[in-house]
């Protein structure tokens, strides 16, 4: 299955400021997704990150606050925006896996804390 | 669009004895049903998935059942050991396999705990 590799995997960054999460995947991968989960919940999708093209956001989610770009088929960046304390979540990249063995695999996550 | 329900919210078994997570879906258009496992720390890894095309499938101590005309699947694990101690999440989708793609759609998630 696909690999991901995904950066940096925590930070604690000051509330005003923004912080760019790098996903980079061992292989061409049509679809890539963009989650967060917040303390103790499940994954909310935030969009779809479309090559060559804008990014398909998730009711809720808005381009200012998480602008993306996904320059190629192997990389995606995911940017939260003039944060605050109540962005702090993980957040996740995954993709969909159509190799020898189809499904949907995540990175390891970036664990962001505002403070 | 797709709602997922996943019960239980947690769930305490002594080592050895089986475990059932259960969820169900509301769109019957979904036809790819993965389960994840995430511990502490990581990412969600996959440990087993259904087509709608498919009633049941095992890996080992892990099975997953699929009722469509119920729109519900369940992940059973048999002989469950301390380490499958984690949380686990139920997922839908309506992505095809060679055609068009469809995001995840996850259930709240099942804190297990075994005890030795």
């Amino acid at each position: 299955s696909a690999v991901i590799s995904q950066k940096p995997s925590r930070d604690i960054c000051q509330r005003g400021t923004s912080l760019t999460i790098q996903c980079q995947v061992d292989s061409q991968v049509t679809m890539m997704f963009w989650y967060r989960q917040q303390p103790g919940q499940s994954l909310t999708l935030i969009a779809t990150a479309n090559q060559g093209s804008e990014a398909t956001y998730e009711s809720g989610f808005v381009i200012d606050k998480f602008p993306i770009s996904r320059p190629n088929l192997t990389f995606s960046t995911l940017t939260v925006s003039n944060m605050s304390p109540e962005d702090s979540s993980i957040y996740l990249c995954s993709v969909e896996d159509r190799g020898l063995v189809y499904g949907y695999t995540f990175g390891s996550g970036t664990r962001l804390t505002v403070v | 669009g797709e709602n997922v329900e996943q019960h239980p919210s947690t769930l305490s078994v002594q080592e050895g004895d089986s475990a059932v997570i259960k969820c169900t879906y509301s769109d019957s258009a979904s036809n790819y049903f993965p389960w994840y496992k995430q511990e502490l720390g990581k990412g969600p890894q996959l440990i087993i998935d259904i087509r709608s095309n498919v009633g049941e499938k095992k890996d080992q101590r892990i099975a997953v059942t699929l009722n469509k005309t119920a729109k519900h699947f369940s992940l059973h694990i048999t002989e469950t050991q301390p380490e499958d101690s984690a949380v686990y999440f139920c997922a839908a989708t309506s992505s095809n396999y060679g055609g068009s793609q469809g995001n995840l759609i996850f259930g709240k998630g099942t804190k297990l705990s075994v005890k030795p």
